[in-house]
């Protein structure tokens, strides 16, 4: 079965950089994107970047871009996401996920990792 | 940048059916999906493309399209359909784009 699994929680002081991995199994790594997503307390899930896993394109919210880097590592089928100059208002849980066969509907998502910028 | 709106809450008595609102300029041109999201879990799809039902998701759950505006319905509410739902579509400038978010409530 499709599994995205993440690192564990964070904590960070302002101006510090965080990175998250997500170790995925059970589909075929290259054939699909996988995205992140952040939910700030409060707030609506909102996009940060994705990345094709198939040719490594990654792209950026334009909120996001400039301080967020999203890789990824085929071999071991794990994707990451580096966010640097961390502000108070980057306190979040961020999600990985993977689109579906569609392409833009978000199938599976992994459980999260939270991120406290204090 | 695209903004897709729903109401905070909506509320039903178990048995009965809800009705979960999410509207946007032009919707009817673009892919709806829905997500539920019980506190403290990730998000988990519940419909996709407008009426779509992925597997394991029961039958009560059913999408719609009308307008400007696409409609989430949970037939026989259950207390356990209690949670958060999110509407999200993908628009070619703003990319992934979720609604606010719906909290149903089981009186």
């Amino acid at each position: 079965q499709v599994q995205l699994v993440q690192s564990g929680a964070e904590v960070k002081k302002p101006g510090a950089s965080v990175k998250i991995s997500c170790k995925t199994s059970g589909f075929t790594f290259t054939a699909y994107a996988l995205l992140w997503v952040r939910q700030a307390p409060g707030q609506r899930l909102e996009w940060v970047g994705w990345i094709k896993a198939g040719d490594g394109n990654p792209k950026y919210s334009e909120k996001a871009q400039g301080r967020v880097t999203i890789t990824m590592d085929t071999a071991a089928n794990t994707v990451y996401m580096e966010l640097n100059s961390l502000t108070y208002a980057d306190t979040a849980v961020y999600y990985c996920a993977r689109v579906g066969r569609g392409w833009y509907e978000v199938a599976f998502w992994g459980q999260g990792t939270l991120v406290t910028v204090s | 940048s695209y903004v897709l709106s729903q109401p905070p809450s909506v509320s039903v008595d178990p048995g009965k059916t809800a009705r979960i609102t999410c509207g946007g300029h032009n919707i009817g041109s673009k892919g709806v999906h829905w997500y539920q999201q019980k506190p403290g879990q990730a998000p988990v799809m519940v419909i996709y493309y407008d009426r779509d039902r992925p597997s394991g998701i029961p039958e009560r759950f059913s999408g719609s399209k009308s307008g400007n505006t696409a409609t989430l319905t949970i037939s026989r509410v259950e207390a356990g359909d209690e949670a958060d739902y999110h509407c999200q579509v993908w628009d070619s400038s703003s990319d992934w784009v979720f609604g606010g978010g719906t909290k149903l409530t089981v009186l």
